[in-house]
């Protein structure tokens, strides 16, 4: 059962667009999200984060925004960058910072920003 | 930010021995890591929590006797891959979240293949 979703496997976009990454989840006890890029053989780095008590946060190029009634998040990227071309997993936690901190991974979109 | 440290990073193994890998927190204590599995194309599988002093909590359907845990000190987890078969050959990432902050941290990965 697949808590996290990313329908979208990848994505392609022009350098200087916006990237729109998807995320959806099944759990309405989640409280925290977060975003990662991964590089291949490479462990995970944290992008952005937001609590569920919040519907936007923004980090620079990168904004997160949630939607708890369509249990919905995006990561919007602007402007995309060719060095943005990654993985980024969207992650869920619920009790997070308490004493389980568990993330919850998605699959996965697969992000090509073409020069 | 934080520094976890995973080692090796990557390691090819006969098919019946067995691989240990280590996950260290180089500049904060730890007293909980946690292992994810990632096969090809496909999500990080959270396969245990690691607690310092005491068993690791494994995630349904993760082998116990498989994937041995030890987190003898704070700074320190171990992941041991008994028996190794070629279907264990994937990408191995642990990760940490240090006292009070809002994301983990994650180790750069072990890509294990047994042959």
């Amino acid at each position: 059962d697949q808590q996290v979703k990313q329908n979208s496997p990848s994505l392609s976009v022009q350098e200087g667009r916006i990237s729109i990454l998807n995320c959806d989840y099944t759990n309405s006890m989640f409280d925290y999200f977060l975003w990662y890029k991964k590089y291949p053989a490479e462990g995970p780095t944290f992008l952005i984060s937001i609590s569920s008590i919040k519907d936007k946060n923004e980090d620079g190029r990168f904004t997160v925004f949630l939607n708890k009634s369509a249990k919905h998040l995006s990561l919007h990227i602007v402007p995309s960058q060719p060095g943005d071309s990654a993985v980024y997993f969207c992650a869920a936690s619920q009790d997070y910072g308490g004493a389980t901190n568990k993330l919850i991974f998605g699959t996965g979109t697969l992000l090509a920003v073409q020069p | 930010g934080a520094v976890v440290s995973q080692h090796p990073s990557r390691v090819i193994c006969k098919s019946g021995t067995s691989v240990k890998i280590e996950c260290r927190s180089l500049d904060f204590q730890a007293t909980t890591m946690f292992w994810y599995r990632q096969f090809p194309k496909k999500s990080l599988m959270l396969m245990a929590t690691s607690n310092e002093g005491s068993k690791a909590t494994y995630e349904q359907g993760v082998e116990k006797d498989k994937f041995l845990i030890n987190h003898a000190s704070l700074t320190l987890s171990t992941l041991t891959v008994t028996s190794a078969h070629p279907e264990d050959s994937s990408f191995y990432i642990c990760s940490a979240f240090t006292g009070g902050d809002t994301e983990a941290f994650f180790g750069q990965g072990t890509r294990l293949t047994v042959v």
